[in-house]
């Protein structure tokens, strides 16, 4: 089983700034297999990059992702209000098809 | 519109059954890849189990032997029958689309279905 690690647990910024998300591997992922979803609280999670690289469709270009190998990273280049939530990355290289713990993204 | 509506949630004891269903109005669910999600109270996101479009299954350590997913193409309906289910089952369970490879991720979630498991 691949474990995914991401860091840090919780992000604390203010509206405006950078926010920088690791996910990291126990093994190699192909690029093609990781995603990074949103979810705020009580709703579903929001697909925002598949492919390691790729955004979703409507997913607004501030949100960039990047990475191979074992190391993936998801920037939020400028904070928005409605960016403060939890964030998840996940492999589809191998079954299980594995979550990362979660990064919280919360306003300082 | 393409969507995903949940239902078969509720209650049930250690040991018992629970089917949940996942209806696709807006498109095919044969398809395309499907799969469930769960989420304990409180905790992150845990996947659950795929059925590819060409039939193949796969599940989580967790649930493996106990839950069956499965669909019905007249209906156009994915479905997961849970068999002795245990506490630690007590979660939010999504249904979700891959789309037609492993390469697009999960594009369209359902609104969730809760399941709480109590003795």
């Amino acid at each position: 089983e691949i474990v995914l690690t991401q860091s840090p647990g919780t992000l604390s910024l203010s509206p405006g700034e950078r926010a920088t998300l690791s996910c990291r591997a126990s093994q190699s992922v192909s690029s093609s297999y990781l995603a990074w979803y949103q979810q705020k609280p009580g709703q579903a999670p929001r697909l925002l990059i598949y492919g390691a690289s790729s955004r979703a469709t409507g997913i607004p270009d501030r949100f960039s992702g990047s990475g191979s190998g074992t190391d993936f990273t998801l920037t939020i280049s400028r904070l928005e209000p409605e960016d403060f939530a939890v964030y998840y990355c996940q492999q589809f290289g191998s079954s299980p098809f594995t979550f990362g713990p979660g990064t919280k993204v919360d306003i300082k | 519109e393409v969507q995903l509506v949940e239902s078969g949630g509720g209650l049930a004891q250690p040991g018992g059954s629970l089917r949940l269903s996942c209806a696709a109005p807006g498109f095919s669910v044969s398809s395309n890849y499907m799969t469930w999600v769960r989420q304990a109270p409180g905790k992150g996101l845990e996947w659950v189990s795929v059925i590819y479009s060409g039939g193949s299954t796969y599940y989580a350590d967790s649930v493996n032997g106990r839950f069956t997913i499965s669909r019905d193409n007249s209906k156009n309906t994915l479905y997961l029958q849970m068999n002795s289910l245990r506490t630690e089952d007590t979660a939010v369970y999504y249904c979700a689309r891959l789309g037609n490879s492993r390469r697009g991720g999960m594009d369209v979630w359902g609104q969730g279905t809760t399941v709480t498991v109590f003795s």
